[in-house]
C-alpha cells in the first residue's frame, strides 16, 4: 500500500497563475484533509471532506477550492495564486474521526 | 475555542538520555483523542502515539510513552533512550469527536535536537 501521495511534490508559480494539487489514498478512507504549514504556525485546516462528493471549510479556506468526485481522490486548487498561499500543503486521510495518516507534502512558492 | 499549547519552542537531550515535552489543551468536549505526530528533516508527518481520552491507561509505543492528565488537560511525551533519529519537530494535537467540530487541532511544535 503507498498510503497517502501526493503530487507534485514541489511547485513554483507567479502570481495569477493557477494550480491543482492531488492527494490520493488507497486505504478506503472516508474522510481526507487538506493543511499548509508555515513556520511557528504549526498545521492549519483548509478544507475537508467526510466522504464522497462532500466537502466542507477548516480554518482558513479563502483562496481555495476542493472536490472530491471519487472516494480515494481529494484535489486542492488555488484559481489566483499569491505570495501569501507560499507554503507546504499536507494532505491527510482518515477512516472516521480518528488518526490522521499524511502524505509527504507539496512546497509551493509563489512568486 | 479548542486549542493546544506547547510552550516549549526547542529543547535538547543526549543520546541514550530521557526527554519529556510537554502539551496541554483546552476543551470543553469530552470524548476525543490526542496524538503526538513527529516531523523530521524530511518533512513526513509520522504518528508517535495515540491517546483515547477515555482511558485512563498511558499509551505506550516501544520507547515512547505519555503522561495522559485529563482534569489538568495535560498531555506530555517522554522519549526514553533517545536516538539521533529522534531529531525532529514533535507536534501534539487533539481532535474531539460526536460533537459540532471533528478537526485535528495541533500545536505549534516542538523541536527537539537529540546530540551525540
Amino acid at each position: 500500500n503507498a498510503g497517502v501521495t501526493q503530487t507534485p511534490k514541489f511547485r513554483v508559480l507567479k502570481t495569477g497563475q493557477s494550480m491543482t494539487l492531488l492527494c490520493a489514498q488507497d486505504m478506503n478512507h472516508e474522510y481526507m484533509y487538506w493543511y499548509r504549514q508555515d513556520p511557528g504556525m504549526g498545521l492549519r485546516l483548509i478544507h475537508y471532506s467526510v466522504g464522497e462528493g462532500t466537502t466542507a471549510k477548516g480554518e482558513v479556506p479563502d483562496g481555495y477550492n476542493v472536490s472530491r468526485l471519487k472516494k480515494q481522490n481529494f484535489l486542492l486548487g488555488l484559481e489566483s495564486a499569491a505570495p501569501s498561499q507560499t507554503s507546504v500543503y499536507f494532505c491527510a486521510s482518515s477512516y472516521r474521526v480518528d488518526t490522521q495518516y499524511f502524505g509527504p507534502g507539496t512546497r509551493l512558492t509563489v512568486l | 475555542a479548542q486549542t493546544v499549547t506547547q510552550s516549549q519552542p526547542e529543547m535538547s537531550v543526549q543520546e541514550a538520555e530521557t526527554v519529556t515535552l510537554s502539551c496541554t489543551y483546552d476543551t470543553s468536549e469530552n470524548n476525543y483523542y490526542l496524538f503526538w505526530y513527529k516531523q523530521p528533516p524530511s518533512r513526513q508527518m509520522i504518528l508517535v502515539i495515540r491517546q483515547e481520552a477515555y482511558k485512563q491507561q498511558n499509551a505506550t509505543e516501544n520507547r515512547f510513552s505519555v503522561n495522559f492528565q485529563k482534569a489538568a488537560k495535560s498531555f506530555s511525551l517522554k522519549i526514553s533512550d533517545s536516538q539521533l533519529g529522534d531529531t525532529a519537530m514533535y507536534f501534539c494535537a487533539f481532535i474531539s469527536y460526536g460533537g459540532a467540530t471533528n478537526k485535528l487541532i495541533f500545536g505549534t511544535g516542538t523541536l527537539l535536537a537529540v546530540q551525540p
